[in-house]
């Protein structure tokens, strides 16, 4: 079955523009995911989403940071008056839910502040 | 202590080698475990579920040693195509939604 989808791919933005990413999990999947990676790092946890509890925000960077998840699928990461540090790529995971913890990664989103 | 820890490599091993990489743990109650692999520039990939003692899914086993905190994975029979850097992810279910993924150790297996 198809994966997780995010889009766009690429996205090159100005210093304090807003920008959008989108993330389509898995179908059925109730658990989504957004993590950041900056180059050469790991993988830094921002937001969790569990079916219709309240999202987890604690990885949160800053107030500049927010997401919502419209139907309990698609999810959107806003990132307000974007910054250069803002500059990583954006991934999304998704799992079935409470109980199953195996997350699949779609194939990210590379932010690009100049 | 870190929560996970890895030596970050890189690993240069012949093809055909076998190759094993350790990774320790802070939290004793970590439950269960999870090996990604992730290809440069690419997201990364669920490769093995630990929920046990172990697992092993062909070429590749994985070794948990709760005593020592510290969970392995062996690779047999290396191929070109298992280069790649290897996370090793503990899960403590009171955390289920933040799993903690370390830089990994990266694997470049040669001709």
């Amino acid at each position: 079955g198809a994966g997780v989808s995010q889009s766009p791919s690429n996205k090159v933005t100005e210093k304090g523009k807003d920008v959008e990413l989108r993330c389509d999990p898995i179908s059925g999947h109730t658990a989504l995911y957004w993590y950041r990676q900056s180059l050469g790092q790991g993988l830094e946890f921002l937001i969790y989403f569990q079916g219709n509890s309240a999202p987890d925000k604690s990885g949160l960077p800053s107030d500049r940071f927010s997401a919502e998840r419209t139907g309990g699928s698609v999810s959107t990461l806003t990132i307000q008056r974007t910054q250069q540090e803002d500059s990583a790529v954006y991934l999304c995971a998704s799992s079935s839910g409470i109980g199953s913890y195996e997350q699949y990664f779609g194939p990210g989103t590379r932010l690009t502040v100049t | 202590r870190k929560e996970v820890e890895q030596d970050p490599g890189p690993f240069n091993v012949p093809e055909g080698a076998t190759v094993a990489f350790n990774c320790t743990y802070s939290n004793s109650a970590s439950q269960s475990f999870f090996w990604y692999r992730q290809d440069c520039r690419k997201e990364p990939k669920l490769l093995m579920s630990v929920y046990s003692s172990g697992n092993e899914d062909g070429r590749f086993t994985a070794q948990l040693n709760r005593a020592s905190q510290y969970i392995s994975l062996l690779i047999r029979d290396s191929k070109l195509s298992d280069s790649a850097t290897y996370l090793c992810v503990p899960l403590w279910t009171g955390t289920a939604s933040k799993l903690t993924f370390g830089t990994g150790t990266r694997l470049q297996v040669t001709l």
